[in-house]
């Protein structure tokens, strides 16, 4: 059974500061990775993609992915109370097309 | 472009009783899938179809049907719906092969 694994949180930080998620994934043959925010009550919406080792940035946004210890995280730097939200690890299984969803953690950012 | 759209956003049913959940996208996207998502457990696969004319299983199938009907369209049914079947379902489509998922609005059903 593939996993994706994320702590559930909730992580509070104060406005401003750097939020750090992460998530890691059983499969060792994954080269896909993908970051989506969910708002209470709405769909997930793609935040960013990562396929190759090192950091991915994109504004205030930073993927980090590290393929040899199965690691993906997300930095949210300057973090906002609009950044509030649950934010989903997914993971696509090569040789299919399933894409495997951590749980999600709720992250809360403090005015 | 609307994107991915679903019908309805909200829907309660009595245990036994069927029904169909619909969606459609104008991405020209070819490949689509059904989740389900309930509170703590993220979201799961319940079918997907890779391309037109073809459908496959998910992590959690039973219960379910699904029809690809063209490109557009792919629906997920409820032959007998059961209370454990209460969940939030959404609708995603991926242009090809390990690409982004763009998500439809979901689905909110109740299973009495």
């Amino acid at each position: 059974q593939k996993e994706v694994e994320q702590n559930s949180g909730p992580l509070s930080v104060p406005e401003g500061a750097i939020a750090s998620l992460n998530c890691t994934y059983s499969d060792r043959g994954s080269q896909s990775f993908f970051w989506y925010r969910q708002y209470s009550g709405k769909s997930p919406e793609l935040i960013m993609s990562i396929y190759s080792n090192g950091d991915k940035e994109d504004g205030r946004f930073t993927a980090q992915l590290n393929k040899a210890s199965q690691y993906v995280s997300l930095l949210i730097r300057d973090s906002q109370p609009s950044d509030s939200a649950t934010y989903l690890c997914a993971v696509f299984l090569e040789g299919t097309y399933k894409y495997i969803f951590g749980t999600g953690t709720r992250l809360k950012v403090l005015a | 472009n609307a994107g991915v759209t679903q019908t309805p956003k909200f829907q309660v049913l009595k245990t036994g009783q069927s029904m169909t959940l619909q969606c459609a996208q104008d991405m020209n996207h070819n490949s689509m899938y059904w989740y389900r998502q309930d509170p703590g457990m993220g979201l799961r696969l319940i079918y997907y179809s890779a391309s037109e004319g073809t459908t496959d299983k998910g992590e959690v199938p039973n219960g379910y049907n699904v029809s690809r009907l063209n490109k557009r369209e792919f629906s997920l049914r409820l032959e007998s719906a059961a209370p454990s079947q209460t969940s939030v379902y959404f609708c995603a489509s991926i242009l090809t092969y390990k690409e982004t998922q763009y998500f439809g609005p979901g689905t909110r059903l109740l299973v009495l």
